[in-house]
């Protein structure tokens, strides 16, 4: 399968603190994306980092890309109760046809 | 505003009663894709559009069909629903360039229980 990989599978953190998720593949990719979902409801965009890109911005969120490790971060800085859902990273292959998901982070940000 | 909709949002049916799962976008995307999620395996491809009547095979194509005859509509199609194909669907576009953008959007979700 060429599904990526994402751990932790769940992380519980106190609002105010970072919390990180990271995301492996196994593909070469032209772009990795993170997805965010909130119980059971559609996916929305967060942010993507092109292959020759290593880091990104937005807001409180910090995405890193190593492609020699096959790896992607997502870093969320003073987390809030509000960003409790799952994170999903998503890379599309090099022919830009097919997108393939990662099994998710499920964060739980206790107020 | 920009909107991808899913029809039914539920569905309880019987195994081998055939159904369709609809998808309509209004953005004039070229992309349009189906993903089912299941517990623990994150969203899996099934079909992928990447226009008009140009359809391909995802990671799980198994036991669907798709159709493209227009480019918002972008039907799922179970001719022979079976248990395993309970799960959560959902319908996504985007535009489509091989410089991008790459980011979907996607429907509410379909949640289908076969008995």
């Amino acid at each position: 399968s060429q599904q990526g990989e994402e751990d932790p599978q769940a992380l519980s953190i106190q609002e105010g603190e970072n919390a990180t998720m990271n995301c492996s593949y196994k593909t070469s990719i032209n772009n990795l994306q993170w997805y965010r979902q909130n119980s059971g409801r559609g996916l929305v965009h967060l942010i993507l980092i092109r292959s020759n890109e290593r880091e990104k911005h937005s807001g409180r969120l910090r995405v890193t890309l190593d492609t020699s490790k096959k790896s992607s971060s997502l870093l969320i800085t003073a987390s809030r109760a509000a960003d409790t859902a799952s994170y999903f990273c998503a890379f599309i292959n090099t022919g830009g046809f097919k997108t393939i998901f990662g099994a998710g982070t499920r964060l739980f940000v206790k107020a | 505003e920009a909107q991808v909709t899913q029809n039914p949002r539920y569905l309880i049916t019987v195994t081998g009663k055939k159904l369709t799962v609809t998808c309509s976008q209004n953005m004039n995307h070229e992309y349009m894709s189906w993903y089912r999620q299941d517990p623990g395996l994150g969203l899996r491809q099934i079909y992928y559009s990447m226009n008009v009547e140009v359809t391909d095979k995802g990671d799980v194509p198994e036991g669907y069909k798709v159709s493209r005859k227009e480019k918002r509509n972008f039907p799922l199609i179970l001719e022979s629903p079976s248990p395993n194909q309970t799960s959560l669907y959902f319908c996504a576009t985007r535009a489509f360039s091989g410089q991008g953008p790459y980011e979907q959007y996607f429907g509410p979700g379909t949640r289908l229980t076969v008995t």
